[in-house]
């Protein structure tokens, strides 16, 4: 079945590293997606991986893939109170046009 | 700002009514998807177009129905409508038509709440 699974909740200090976790279920998703959404906004696109690698770095995100066991984490390092938003990863279905599967969203609380 | 625009970003109806929630996709975009957003449910994909045909369907109710016109501006229809078709619904458009890299860029969202 398709399920994108993810922790709800996740509670940092300004200046330590975030790390949000997530499980997919589609092993031929070739890429996987991190969104952000502020309050009150859309989703916008963070980050992204394609299947065939393991991490990618982009300034503070690093997005660590194992496809071994179908999860996807991202980190977030020097977190920042502007920070604080619902991360959503998403994966993308076999067969199903530009249909995205998201997790339920990681809301990151940054406290200073 | 993405450059999707939706329009009305509130709506306030009672149960049984009819809605018609409307997109504008960024300029040269021609996939439209549709997500519902609600507390219980999540993020949920519900139709997508592709140059005025329909490309993909999530699990979309019978009473909720979509089109794409030839100027590529979207509408979703919601009819018969029930307390729990209250949430926030988002569209959301891109270049592509498949799962190769595809960047959606979301709208603001319209929140729909029946009474």
């Amino acid at each position: 079945g398709e399920d994108v699974e993810q922790s709800l909740f996740l509670s940092v200090r300004e200046g330590d590293s975030s790390v949000i976790n997530c499980t997919y279920t589609d092993s031929s998703s070739t890429y996987l997606y991190w969104y952000k959404q502020e309050p009150g906004a859309g989703l916008q696109l963070l980050t992204y991986i394609f299947s065939n690698m393991d991490m990618k770095q982009d300034q503070r995100l690093t997005v660590l893939l194992n496809k071994k066991d179908k999860h996807l984490s991202l980190r977030i390092a020097d977190t920042q109170t502007g920070d604080s938003a619902i991360y959503f990863c998403a994966e993308s279905p076999y067969n199903q046009g530009g249909k995205l599967i998201f997790g339920q969203g990681t809301e990151l609380s940054v406290k200073p | 700002d993405s450059g999707v625009t939706q329009t009305p970003k509130h709506l306030i109806t009672a149960t049984g009514q009819r809605v018609t929630l409307r997109c504008s996709p960024r300029s040269g975009d021609l996939s439209v998807y549709w997500y519902q957003q609600s507390l219980d449910q999540g993020l949920q994909f519900l139709i997508q177009y592709y140059n005025g045909e329909e490309r993909a369907k999530g699990n979309i109710l019978e009473r909720f129905s979509a089109q794409q016109f030839p100027d590529l501006h979207s509408e979703l229809n919601l009819s018969s409508l029930e307390l729990g078709d209250s949430a926030l619904y988002f569209c959301a458009s891109s270049s592509r038509r498949d799962r190769e890299y595809n960047e959606q860029f979301f709208g603001p969202g319209t929140r729909l709440t029946v009474l």
